[in-house]
């Protein structure tokens, strides 16, 4: 089945600090998505982007399919940003959503 | 809408027993799934459905059964649970092949 890697796999920041987390996917994909994982156990879903680049606010993605990558930008980080960032694909011949191990991350005041 | 919902949020069984977890969703949706989440890890799939009465097996299906009978309900029964079932489970469900995937609020289960 497809491979799904999350680099880094813990980040510590300081607030205000901007950063990147990597999604390394080994498969051709019809669905990409990333998710915060809260510290109460919530999956929120903040992008759902198979190709191209979204903004959210102080967040934005950006996905290269034919490059089997997509990276997530946090700016400005706040210390509600903390919690694991996860990356869940779908290959395009299959039907389930596939997730990396996360990036757990820690935004101290 | 409610979105994805789960009952019960929290439930502690002895081993060897038996219990069902419910999922419903309001939106319509063909597709539903069930994940586990270990410490520390990503979810890993159980079993999912395309559609009212098709079910298939996931990545860990072993220890769990499931039905489809409407749309909206995807219940996950455990029929003899062991202390390896002990997690956070999640019901997902999404309107259709390559679509945003929506995850309910997890039940965690520990099995003593």
């Amino acid at each position: 089945g497809i491979q799904v890697e999350q680099s880094p796999p813990d980040l510590i920041l300081q607030e205000g600090a901007n950063s990147t987390l990597r999604c390394n996917f080994s498969d051709s994909v019809n669905n990409l998505q990333w998710f915060h994982q809260n510290p109460w156990g919530q999956l929120i879903n903040l992008f759902y982007i198979p190709s191209g680049t979204k903004q959210n606010g102080r967040l934005s993605a950006t996905t290269v399919a034919t490059e089997r990558y997509s990276l997530l930008y946090i700016s400005s980080s706040q210390t509600t940003d903390s919690g694991v960032y996860f990356c869940a694909v779908r290959e395009t011949s299959g039907s389930r959503l596939t997730f990396g191990e996360g990036t757990q991350l820690t935004v101290n005041p | 809408n409610a979105g994805v919902t789960q009952t019960p949020k929290f439930q502690v069984l002895k081993t060897g027993q038996s219990m069902t977890l419910q999922c419903a969703q309001d939106m319509n949706h063909e597709y539903m799934s069930w994940y586990r989440q270990d410490p520390g890890m990503g979810l890993r799939l159980i079993h999912y459905s395309v559609g009212a009465g098709i079910t298939d097996q996931g990545e860990v299906p072993n220890g769990y059964n499931v039905s489809r009978s409407t749309t909206e309900d995807f219940p996950l029964r455990l029929l003899s649970a062991a202390p390896s079932q002990t997690s956070v489970y999640f019901c997902a469900s999404r309107i259709g092949q390559g679509n945003e995937q929506f995850f309910g609020p997890g039940t965690r289960l520990t099995v003593l």
